[in-house]
């Protein structure tokens, strides 16, 4: 099985609606985070969590929100979708004693039309 | 912010040859890892190196964190190596890291 999962893989939804997307891992790790991958491009940050209680705003946070329910559980949520948010989304884990190395789910395609 | 740059953009070899890649970064930096990104999209750590050098089979990478650059090399390549290379980079405790836009690899059979 999967060490970082993501549901949904795939998602079309139209503008205005809200949707989430979730992540789970059974790796252990403290540290989790949400990237979008546009094409051709990187993969840039919208929000990372320490641990439950933690959260903090990555370099593209708008428009997105985040909850920590647990250390293995961590969702992000499109409140209003818009259709420059179509991009593929990814979690990752780290662990300190692991220096920090980043494992990633599988990603999820969203399409906002 | 900090800047990490990589080059080239594209590459396209044949099977069978070996590639250089790289990646510079414009401050100092506490956490360099190297991703392979596959052709349907799964991301995998290949080399957490922030100095020195470190060889996995037919890949290895150097840091030169003093020069602010690493080198991905890839020997002997196969048509499996091809997809997309980041490199990312960290700077701070708070251990955010920043992707590079990737170098594009692929290997004609």
């Amino acid at each position: 099985d999967a060490d970082v999962t993501q549901t949904p893989r795939n998602r079309i939804t139209k503008t205005g609606k809200r949707i989430m997307l979730e992540c789970s891992q059974t790796k252990g790790h403290d540290r989790m985070y949400w990237y979008r991958q546009d094409p051709g491009l990187g993969l840039r940050l919208i929000y990372y969590s320490f641990d439950v209680k933690d959260i903090n705003k990555g370099e593209i946070s708008d428009g997105y929100s985040v909850s920590r329910q647990a250390q293995a559980k961590f969702s992000l949520s499109l409140e209003s979708a818009i259709p420059n948010q179509t991009a593929l989304y990814f979690c990752a884990t780290s662990d300190a004693a692991e220096r920090e190395t980043q494992y990633f789910g599988p990603g999820t395609r969203l399409l906002v039309l | 912010g900090i800047q990490v740059e990589q080059s080239p953009p594209d590459l396209i070899l044949q099977e069978g040859a070996n590639s250089t890649l790289r990646c510079n970064f414009s401050d100092s930096v506490n956490n360099l890892q190297w991703f392979h990104q596959n052709p349907w999209g799964q991301l995998i750590n290949l080399f957490y190196i922030p100095s020195g050098t470190k060889q996995n089979g037919r890949l290895s990478a150097t840091t030169v964190a003093t020069e602010r650059y690493s080198l991905l090399y890839i020997s002997s390549s196969q048509t499996t190596d091809s997809g997309v290379y980041f490199c990312a980079v960290g700077y701070s405790s708070a251990s955010k890291i920043i992707f590079g836009s990737g170098t594009r690899l692929s290997i004609r059979p």
